[in-house]
């Protein structure tokens, strides 16, 4: 399974665009990458997944380079709301899929 | 509400008391797994199902745990023979099966134990 690498934290202002990036060098051929938000006394919540390029939903967009290495979530003009953990996952996500979670980026919004 | 729930939501214990905790999750979602959380820590993957049949579980789950999903509907984790150190956040999250890949899974509120 490969292992992730993420900030520990990161601090940023309201109405600012934030970039996480994640490593993940021994990324497997059949291994995706998702993202998920926890806020405190809660479960984490899937923000986006992807597999290479760049995935956008209603919430992030996701940007992969060609070799997979790394990953980089966007979220765009955040909000105080968006203050929580953000945890990037590799795997692959079959049956059986053994889910990772590392110890996540702590992203603080201020206003 | 048509999400995970997860009963209870609290739970103080003494040392070497069982617990056991219920999942329910999401209706018609064939898999389902649980997780342990600590202060700090991501979650940590215990175990999973798909229906009924625990397919793969963690070498975190000691003797001491056991979980079921007898009609693979609701799943329960029970932990023997409790130690301090299994005080925790324990979560539940399931999936419906698809094609391909697994993606999202729906986590439920958790249920934090604390053994005395």
């Amino acid at each position: 399974l490969a292992k992730t690498t993420q900030p520990i934290s990161m601090d940023s202002y309201e109405g600012q665009e934030v970039n996480i990036t994640c490593s993940h060098n021994n990324i497997a051929t059949n291994d995706y990458i998702t993202w998920y938000q926890q806020f405190p006394s809660q479960g984490p919540r899937f923000i986006i997944q992807g597999y290479k390029t760049k995935v956008t939903n209603e919430v992030a967009s996701l940007f992969i380079p060609a070799d997979r290495k790394s990953s980089t979530l966007s979220l765009p003009r955040v909000s105080l709301s968006d203050t929580a953990v953000y945890y990037c996952l590799v795997g692959e996500p079959t049956g059986g899929f053994k889910t990772i979670f590392g110890a996540g980026t702590r992203l603080f919004v201020k206003a | 509400d048509t999400g995970v729930s997860q009963d209870p939501r609290h739970k103080i214990t003494k040392r070497g008391q069982n617990v056991t905790f219920r999942c329910d999750p999401i209706s018609e979602h064939n898999r389902l797994y649980w997780y342990r959380q600590t202060l700090g820590q991501g979650p940590e993957f215990l175990t999973y199902f798909q229906n009924e049949a625990q397919l793969e579980k963690s070498r975190l789950l000691s003797d001491r745990f056991s979980a079921e999903r007898p009609k693979g509907s609701f799943s329960t984790l029970e932990i023997q023979r409790t130690e301090q150190g299994d005080s925790a956040m324990y979560l539940c999250a399931s999936s419906p099966t698809s094609r391909s890949p697994d993606r999202e899974q729906f986590f439920g509120p958790g249920t934090r134990l604390t053994v005395l």
